[in-house]
């Protein structure tokens, strides 16, 4: 069974930094592209950054870019988001998402981590 | 930057009712489109891809069609447990990114 688990949401003060991980199973972590997507409380979905399967290629939202770096550790088979200068905008449930290589679509998400920037 | 636009922003239907979702975009996308559904307090759920493709294991109940700019995600009959938010989703080849319409809550009426 796919499982993605998120850790290390919390609250945070404005400027302040933080680290998301996302610990993957069930599946061969390395053959898939990985992304992290957020959503703002009572609002809709955000794309935040995507990272290759071999980590060669990363990519972010304008809104991130420059604040949030996305890498991970195949051999651990997880997931990271460190995430600088954080705004009260960035107040949201942040997603670790697979990229299902077949179609390009997020085909497993995990439950979720809270970050509150106040 | 492609936008997609979702409406109506609320449907109000009963059980058993047909829902017609709509999606579209600000330039054509091909069939890069996708339709996830989210239900209070639980991870977005991959319903459709490539427009029209229905991912593994959801019932017969949900079709897509569309093609370049406008798209529609169709309930035949609906269950108790599909209402929910539905969002919309393209994908970019290149760079590969993803953007999200603003989602269309189907409510009991």
């Amino acid at each position: 069974e796919v499982q993605l688990v998120e850790s290390g949401g919390g609250l945070v003060k404005p400027g302040g930094s933080l680290r998301l991980s996302c610990a993957a199973s069930g599946f061969t972590f390395n053959n898939y592209n990985m992304n992290w997507v957020r959503q703002a409380p009572g609002k809709g979905l955000e794309w935040v950054s995507s990272i290759y399967s071999d980590s060669s290629y990363k990519y972010y939202a304008d809104s991130v870019k420059g604040r949030f770096t996305i890498s991970r550790d195949n051999a651990k088979r997880s997931l990271y988001l460190e995430m600088e200068s954080l705004r009260a905008e960035d107040t949201a449930v942040f997603y670790c998402v697979r990229d299902d290589f077949l179609t390009g679509y997020a085909d497993y998400w995990g439950q979720g981590t809270l970050v509150t920037v106040s | 930057e492609i936008v997609l636009t979702q409406s109506p922003a609320t449907l109000s239907l009963s059980p058993g009712e047909r829902a017609t979702l709509s999606c579209r975009a600000s330039q054509s996308i091909s069939t890069y489109l996708a339709w996830y559904q989210q239900k209070p307090g639980q991870a977005p759920r991959l319903l459709i891809y490539d427009a029209s493709s229905r991912a593994t294991g959801i019932p017969a109940r949900f079709s897509g069609s569309g093609s370049g700019t406008d798209f529609t995600l169709t309930i035949s009959s609906l269950e108790p447990e599909d209402f929910a938010v539905y969002y919309c989703q393209q994908r970019s080849n290149w760079p590969p990114t993803w953007t999200f319409g603003q989602g269309t809550k189907v409510e009991i009426k």
